[in-house]
């Protein structure tokens, strides 16, 4: 089955430096990709989405120049959270969609990482 | 931006007795999907059901839907200990981008051996 790969699984920096995450698919091209956030014993919260050769598209109240996001190949988004602070520590998670299956299938999605911003 | 809500959010039940989670929705729907997650990792995709379905199978797994209600339901038949975890309702929506989900808040289920 399609396999989406995100890395690092975990990572702990300081505050005011910058983080890149890694969303790659695996075996299928995603035009399209997925970023959401998790608060520890909470629900996924869709911050934006990733389209491959134009501009992210974030949802309300995502801030998009603390949270870059490029989308530069079929198969690779990235999200960077700049000048991080203690309150960005949270779970993120990619998520992709082989485009080519059609509509009503299911999305996949990556490890996700641990940010821990100290 | 999230749109689903679930109930219960907690569900403590012991081995062998069955596990039944809700979902409301609030927009159009091209399908409804469940996902399961085991604490701090990723998402595992459970199962599918589209807007013209009302009930769809697989395994232990049951779930149903009724579009008139907006809401859905996820049944586990025979829990067992594995199946701890939180489980978590998404809506895609209609005219939305494909894949793009909106999820409910989760049930989180703990199965008592």
């Amino acid at each position: 089955g399609a396999v989406v790969s995100q890395h690092p699984s975990r990572v702990i920096c300081k505050s005011g430096t910058s983080v890149k995450i890694e969303c790659r698919s695996l075996d299928f091209q995603a035009t399209t990709m997925f970023w959401y956030r998790q608060f520890p014993k909470q629900s996924l919260m869709l911050m934006a989405t990733s389209n491959e050769g134009s501009k992210a598209t974030y949802e309300q109240g995502v801030e998009k120049d603390k949270f870059l996001i490029n989308h530069a190949s079929l198969t690779l988004s990235t999200l960077t959270v700049t000048s991080a602070h203690p309150e960005d520590s949270s779970f993120y998670i990619c998520s992709a969609r082989d485009q080519g299956s059609g509509v009503n299938t299911e999305a996949f999605f990556g490890q996700g990482t641990r940010l821990t911003v100290v | 931006s999230q749109q689903g809500e679930e109930d219960p959010q907690a569900l403590s039940i012991q081995e062998g007795e069955n596990a039944t989670m809700n979902c409301s929705y609030k927009t159009s729907i091209n399908n409804l999907q469940w996902y399961r997650q085991n604490s701090g990792r990723g998402l595992v995709h459970l199962i599918l059901i589209r807007s013209n379905e009302r009930e769809k199978h697989s395994g232990r797994l049951r779930v149903t839907l009724d579009t008139s209600k907006k809401s859905s339901s996820l049944l586990i038949m025979a829990s067992r200990a594995a199946d701890t975890a939180s489980y978590f309702c998404a809506t895609e929506s209609r005219g939305s981008t494909l894949g793009r989900l909106y999820f409910g808040r989760g049930t989180q289920l703990t199965v008592w051996p």
